[in-house]
């Protein structure tokens, strides 16, 4: 069965440094999707991207964030210049349709030091 | 704003015992709903979905949840739980208006053998 993966599986990065979280969505999905869970809160929405571009933005995803589909696979999300509280377990999802079942990645585990 | 409430954070049952986790959306629109399952150590999958029509909906490993309109709810039931039902079980909304995936804070079962 057809799953979403995500690279790495846990990112320790010093505060102010970049970092890019990977994925590779379903292959015959159209829209992408990323989540965060802060340790013991929800999983919280960030973005989705359609057709190449943002489709929807939750306030979380301020400048410091931006995504990317760079080929035909990979689906990134970039932190510019990460803070502490960026710290959190970040999912990627997928679906087929704009309001189709997502299926969500293993997630990538952000710490911030 | 749009939210979701699940009423029990930690559920302790026996195998064989029936379950019913409580899940409570508020928004004024039409909606979709969803139940992700989380086994330890894996990712997010997709137990049942309710987009429309009959609101009593089956997913896997013998999984209902009931949408009751009047109530903004849709809680998830089993019969009889197995051991292999331990997990954590997040409720899910989204307005058909909208991409993303609003999750309540999830519910953690323990089945005991």
């Amino acid at each position: 069965e057809p799953e979403v993966t995500q690279t790495p599986s846990h990112q320790v990065t010093q505060m102010g440094q970049e970092v890019i979280l990977r994925c590779v969505p379903i292959s015959n999905h159209l829209y992408f999707y990323w989540y965060r869970q802060i340790l013991g809160q929800k999983v919280e929405f960030l973005v989705s991207f359609y057709n190449n571009e943002i489709s929807e933005k939750s306030e979380i995803f301020d400048d410091q964030f931006s995504v990317e589909r760079p080929d035909g696979s990979n689906f990134t999300l970039k932190i510019r210049s990460t803070k502490l509280e960026d710290s959190a377990m970040y999912f990627c999802a997928s679906s087929g349709g704009d309001q189709g079942e997502q299926y969500f990645g293993p997630g990538t585990r952000l710490t911030v030091t | 704003a749009q939210s979701v409430s699940q009423h029990n954070h930690h559920v302790i049952l026996s195998e064989a015992a029936s379950l019913e986790l409580g899940c409570n959306y508020s928004y004024g629109g039409t909606v979709n709903l969803f139940w992700y399952v989380q086994y330890p150590g894996q990712h997010l999958q997709l137990l049942l979905k309710y987009f429309s029509g009959d609101p009593l909906v089956k997913g896997i490993k013998g999984f209902e949840a009931e949408f009751i309109k009047s109530k903004f709810s849709f809680n998830l039931r089993k019969p009889s739980v197995q051991w292999s039902d331990t997990a954590e079980y997040f409720c899910a909304v989204n307005a058909q208006s909208s991409y993303k995936l609003i999750f309540g804070s999830g519910t953690r079962l323990l089945v005991r053998p």
